[in-house]
């Protein structure tokens, strides 16, 4: 079968650093997506890895490793907006261009 | 620059009654996918359509069928709505089935059903 794991809540301070983790088992691989989804609101495009290594995007970066069947993505300088929760989504093969997503990880940020 | 738009925002239904939710997709995008995220829950693709047809399909019963318009919008369609129908449906748009492109999916901000 498929399946996407992400914690599904995390805790951290306001000006901290925090790592959200993703593991997946597909069949076939095709890139991995993250995403952000304030409460209430529609999810908004954070990343995109199809290659391994690190991909940097101001105070947002996510990692893939293909072989590891695993993704993090990193928040830095955390400011309380950032409470959301951050979705993974992975692109299969046998899916053609589908994604299956996890259930998603519910950040909260305390002053 | 107008962004994908839904419509309704929320919508109450009783069981066994159906259902239309409709879409515009972001200017420029000629593709549109539905989703289904229940609380707590990631999206669960239901179905994507390019060119007026129906590329691809999740595991969704045929209850749930769709529509795209030549000027690209669309509707979902729920018959005979049960409890478990109740959800947040989003609608997402591209520009041609996910793939060269893959990141370039915008979401509409979704319509809340609930089905009592």
């Amino acid at each position: 079968g498929q399946n996407i794991d992400q914690p599904t809540e995390m805790t951290a301070t306001e000006g901290a650093i925090v790592q959200i983790n993703c593991t997946y088992q597909t069949s076939g691989f095709n890139g991995l997506f993250w995403y952000q989804q304030h409460a209430g609101e529609a999810p908004t495009f954070l990343s995109y890895n199809v290659l391994d290594g690190l991909e940097e995007k101001g105070r947002f970066s996510s990692f893939l490793s293909r072989s590891k069947g695993y993704s993090y993505l990193l928040l830095k300088e955390l400011q309380m907006k950032d409470s959301a929760s951050y979705l993974c989504a992975v692109r299969g093969e046998d899916s053609n261009y589908q994604l299956i997503w996890g259930a998603g990880t519910k950040l909260i940020i305390k002053p | 620059d107008a962004g994908v738009t839904q419509s309704p925002t929320h919508l109450i239904k009783t069981r066994g009654q159906q259902v239309t939710l409709r879409c515009s997709p972001k200017s420029g995008h000629d593709t549109v996918s539905w989703y289904q995220q229940a609380l707590g829950q990631g999206p669960q693709f239901i179905f994507q359509y390019y060119e007026e047809e129906e590329r691809q399909r999740g595991n969704f019963p045929d209850r749930f069928s769709g529509h795209q318009f030549p000027n690209y919008s669309s509707e979902l369609n729920v018959n005979a709505l049960l409890l478990g129908d109740s959800a947040l449906y989003l609608c997402a748009s591209s520009l041609g089935v996910i793939g060269e492109r893959g990141y370039e999916q915008y979401f509409g901000p979704g319509t809340r059903l609930t089905v009592t």
